[in-house]
């Protein structure tokens, strides 16, 4: 299996409900990312995971809350958003963090409409 | 990491060489250059990656310089699956935070 799996893949949501994104990977990769994408723009790093521990957090509002419950999940808990928050959501796994000589396998992405 | 410069844009036939060009004066001895696209609706892809020799892979060459301060990401025959942005990016080993961070890319168009 050489496939990040993203669930759900479109997903509207109003401004007071809380929703979570899912991401799944079964490489045995130990680093895994949340990036947010707007319309024209090049991926945005939101979140960096390493051995199910945060690693870095980019300075990303509160209403957007990560988890990596195990080696092979990672989670993107939504709540309170505003319209400006929608756009598409990607994950992506890598071997390791201290590994730059290998390449990031990303997912097709949760395209999120906040209405 | 450092730096990366690439054109806004390209064009190409289909069934031509593609060359995509990016310009990295500041890179450290320890930087990897990576290569990824993004297809439209789609999250971006790995294409190829090289440290110092020229890589070879099933999708694309990489051809590095041997300053290493730019190098070329060559698509040998252009085809319409290949309309992408092409995205250039130094991985840093020492220290390595895992960010792997996306400058504005190259779009590329082909034309049948």
């Amino acid at each position: 299996d050489t496939e990040v799996t993203q669930t759900p893949k479109h997903l509207v949501m109003g401004m007071t409900n809380k929703k979570s994104l899912k991401c799944e990977q079964h490489m045995g990769h130990r680093a895994m990312y949340w990036y947010k994408q707007k319309a024209k723009k090049p991926p945005e790093l939101m979140f960096v995971y390493s051995y199910e521990k945060l690693s870095i957090n980019e300075s990303v509002p509160s209403r957007f809350s990560p988890e990596c419950p195990n080696s092979s999940l990672l989670n993107l808990h939504l709540h309170a958003l505003q319209p400006e928050d929608s756009a598409l959501y990607l994950c992506a796994s890598s071997q390791e963090l201290r590994k730059a000589g290998y390449g990031y396998t990303f997912g097709s992405g949760t395209r999120l409409t906040v209405v | 990491d450092a730096k990366t410069t690439q054109p806004n844009s390209m064009e190409s036939n289909e069934e031509e060489p593609v060359h995509l060009p990016c310009n990295h004066s500041t890179i450290s001895g320890t930087d990897y250059i990576h290569w990824y696209r993004q297809l439209p609706s789609q999250g971006p892809e790995y294409v190829i990656h090289g440290l110092t020799s020229n890589v070879n892979n099933r999708m694309a060459s990489l051809a590095i310089a041997e300053d290493r301060k730019s190098s070329t990401l060559i698509l040998h025959r252009a085809t319409l699956r290949d309309a992408a942005v092409y995205y250039c990016i130094l991985k840093s080993l020492p220290g390595n935070t895992g960010k792997l961070i996306f400058g504005q890319g190259t779009t590329l168009q082909v034309k049948p």
